[in-house]
């Protein structure tokens, strides 16, 4: 089974409007990270956001919030008021915390938002 | 602060050539990643080093790929020989130990490998 899936390969939105993409993860470990990177087309991943399983209250950096929804198993990232280098690709991705010595992070497919006049 | 940095950036090889990609982490980050990013793909963790140990390399396909960090800073990674499904963006990412904000991991521009 996928442990990160973004099912949306393609968004759209127009400058200065709100956009949400969606993120759904499957984890048995009780405890676990959830993060967004953005990719812009030079390629280097540029964290945005991070949610712990633990962390009560959502996640917020500026623009960007993350919609966490435990029980839902959802982590959607909301950017708010899009602007024109917001154009890029967005990876969700996943630390499970209980998987031994390593912290390595689990990606999505990702999602290409491409903002629009 | 400098970032991760990553050379060569870009390289064209054919197949059955060896090739080899450099990293130096964040200053003070013990540990060090690779990730392999295949065109349309998320990234996949090819290693994972803890100071100069190996923590995960679990898939690291180790008939043709090596990777070190003698000194616990900076990192190498070897493809011999390569082949056509090598090719890929090849990123390179650290994070402190112990580990700050939610493990975050700081990335690399990438090496993007063509194997014709």
């Amino acid at each position: 089974a996928q442990k990160i899936t973004q099912t949306q390969p393609g968004m759209f939105v127009q400058e200065k409007e709100a956009v949400t993409l969606d993120c759904t993860y499957d984890t048995s470990d009780p405890s676990y990270g959830l993060f967004w990177y953005k990719q812009p087309s030079s390629g280097e991943m540029i964290f945005l956001i991070y949610q712990g399983s633990y962390d009560q209250q959502n996640a917020t950096e500026g623009r960007y919030s993350l919609n966490f929804q435990k029980a839902r198993k959802s982590a959607n990232l909301v950017i708010s008021a899009s602007q024109l280098g917001d154009s890029a690709m967005y990876f969700c991705a996943m630390r499970e915390d209980n998987t031994g010595t390593a912290s390595k992070l689990t990606f999505g497919t990702g999602t290409r938002l491409q903002v629009t006049l | 602060e400098a970032g991760v940095a990553q050379s060569p950036r870009y390289k064209i090889i054919e197949k059955r050539q060896s090739v080899a990609f450099w990293c130096n982490p964040i200053s003070g980050h013990a540990t060090l990643y690779w990730y392999q990013q295949i065109l349309g793909q998320g990234p996949k963790l090819l290693i994972q080093f803890q100071n100069n140990g190996v923590v995960d390399d679990s898939q690291l396909p180790k008939d043709r790929f090596s990777a070190e960090r003698l000194k616990g800073v900076d990192s190498t990674l070897k493809i011999q020989p390569a082949k056509l499904e090598d090719s890929a963006v090849y990123l390179c990412a650290s994070s402190l130990n112990p580990p700050g904000k939610g493990k975050t991991q700081y990335f690399g521009p990438g090496t993007r490998l063509l194997v014709l």
